[in-house]
C-alpha cells in the first residue's frame, strides 16, 4: 500500500479564515513533506519533518504552519492567507530512510483558493 | 545551484515511443526519479535510478548517466492515457535527521499523445 490520503480535496477561504489542512499515511514512513504547486510548475518544497522533527522550512512564510502530532499524520494549519497563495497543496511521505526506499509518494492534494 | 533541465512540451502519436531527456546540474546526488502528473491530479512515482544504467518497468523505461549527468525516461507503446506532465526529479540535499534526501524537481515535460 502506497497510499498518502488528503482532507480536503478542495478548500476555499478568505483572507482572515484560518484552516487546517490534514495528510495522513500508514506505510511506516519517518519522513513527511508539503509542497506547493502552482499551475504548469513544478512541486515547490515547504516543510519537511523527518522523524517527527521540522528538518526543513524553506523560507516559507509564518502564515503557513506545519504540525506533526505523530509519524503517521501531518497538518499545515493556514492563516492570514493572500489570494497568491491559491495552489495546490501536496502531502508526501517516504521511508526516511535514504537509497531506493526513500522514494517519495504523494497524496491527491488540497486544491487552495484564497479570495 | 541546483538545475535540472528537460523539454518543456513533447507531442507523439499513439503507439509510437517518445524519450524524455533530463540533464541536471545539483550540488548532491543521490539519484534521479520520474513521476508522472495528470492534470489537477498528483505526482506519481514512475521510476528510479540510483546508478547508471537502464531500469525496466512495463511501458516505461528510464537510463541514468552519472557521468553526463544526464537521464531520460522512454515511453513504449503510447496511450492516451500518457498524455501527462513528467517530472524529472534529483535526491540531492540530505535532510539534517535521518537519511531522508530532498527532491529537486525540474520544470516538467507536457506529453501530449494524438490518436
Amino acid at each position: 500500500d502506497t497510499e498518502v490520503t488528503q482532507t480536503p480535496k478542495h478548500l476555499v477561504m478568505g483572507m482572515t479564515n484560518k484552516k487546517s489542512l490534514k495528510c495522513e499515511q500508514h506505510m511506516g514512513h519517518r519522513a513527511m513533506y508539503w509542497y506547493k504547486q502552482k499551475a504548469k510548475k513544478p512541486p515547490e518544497l515547504m516543510f519537511v519533518y523527518s522523524y517527527e522533527k521540522l528538518s526543513i522550512n524553506e523560507s516559507v512564510p509564518s502564515r503557513f504552519s506545519p504540525e506533526c502530532p505523530n509519524s503517521s499524520l501531518l497538518n499545515l494549519h493556514l492563516h492570514a492567507l493572500q489570494p497568491e497563495d491559491s495552489a495546490l497543496y501536496l502531502c508526501a511521505s517516504s521511508q526516511g530512510a535514504g537509497g531506493p526506499g526513500d522514494t517519495q509518494y504523494f497524496g491527491p492534494g488540497t486544491r487552495l483558493t484564497v479570495l | 545551484g541546483q538545475s535540472l533541465e528537460q523539454p518543456s512540451e513533447v507531442t507523439a502519436v499513439e503507439g509510437a515511443i517518445v524519450q524524455i531527456n533530463c540533464t541536471y546540474q545539483t550540488s548532491g546526488f543521490y539519484g534521479l526519479s520520474w513521476y508522472q502528473q495528470h492534470d489537477g491530479g498528483a505526482p506519481t512515482f514512475l521510476s528510479y535510478n540510483g546508478l547508471d544504467g537502464l531500469e525496466e518497468t512495463g511501458r516505461f523505461s528510464s537510463f541514468l548517466s552519472r557521468s553526463d549527468s544526464y537521464g531520460y525516461l522512454l515511453l513504449q507503446e503510447l496511450q492516451m492515457k500518457d498524455s501527462a506532465s513528467y517530472f524529472c526529479a534529483v535526491r540531492d540535499s540530505e535532510i539534517s535527521s535521518g537519511s531522508a534526501r530532498q527532491l529537486t524537481f525540474g520544470s516538467g515535460t507536457q506529453l501530449t499523445v494524438l490518436p
